[in-house]
């Protein structure tokens, strides 16, 4: 069965470097998405992705974040400067025109 | 604004038991889609049961159905026969359009617990 793949799955990283968090969507989906989970809270939409640009952002997708895609099958979700309150579960997800979107397993950020 | 609401923190259900997870939402949109997800303690977010705002019938996927109720604004998720598996926190999420995933807005979640 198709799925979603991110790597890696726990990140840890010093406050103030860059991150990069990767993903490889299921192949035929044309939407793409990075949801972010601080621990113990719900499920935040950062961002959606389609056509090569981004459609939509959050209030929190702020000028610290970019997303690409950079050769057709991975899709990133780059934060430069990291702050401690970057620690999260970030989730990339994808889908097809008109159908739900499935997750990845997740990358576990640290910032320490 | 779109708004889910999961009032149970917490549940606890008999192993082989139904038991019911609550799910209010809030939208003056037409268009939407209902959706439920899994996340065991490993993380992952695993798609159960989707329902779309025009859609006549009650959602069913082996042993989840989605209990709609579209006048009080419900989409009320139901396990039956409870597997010690099933323990895990349980998400209902809405997005702006019937068949789409964009910018999906999620509830707090419950946390189930199966007892033996």
């Amino acid at each position: 069965e198709p799925e979603v793949t991110q790597t890696p799955s726990h990140q840890v990283t010093q406050m103030g470097q860059e991150v990069i968090l990767r993903c490889v969507p299921i192949s035929n989906h044309l939407y793409f998405y990075w949801y972010r989970q601080i621990l113990g809270q719900k499920v935040e939409f950062l961002v959606s992705f389609y056509n090569n640009e981004i459609s939509e952002k959050s209030e929190i997708f702020d000028d610290q974040f970019s997303v690409e895609r950079p050769d057709g099958s991975n899709f990133t979700l780059k934060i430069r400067s990291t702050k401690l309150e970057d620690s999260a579960m970030y989730f990339c997800a994808s889908s097809a025109s008109n159908t739900e979107a499935f997750f990845g397993q997740g990358t576990r950020l640290t910032v320490v | 604004a779109q708004k889910i609401t999961q009032t149970q923190p917490g549940m606890f259900v008999q192993e082989k038991e139904a038991v019911t997870l609550d799910c209010t939402y809030d939208t003056s949109d037409p268009s939407y889609g209902l959706f439920w997800y899994k996340q065991p303690s490993s993380g992952e977010m695993i798609f159960l049961i989707y329902q779309g705002s025009y859609d006549q019938q009650n959602a069913t996927e082996g042993r989840y159905s989605l209990n709609f109720q579209k006048a009080r604004k419900s989409a009320n998720l139901v396990i039956s026969a409870s597997q010690l598996g099933d323990s895990a926190m349980y998400f209902c999420a809405m997005s702006r359009y019937q068949g789409g995933s964009e910018k999906l807005v999620f509830g707090k979640g419950t946390k189930l617990t199966v007892n033996p």
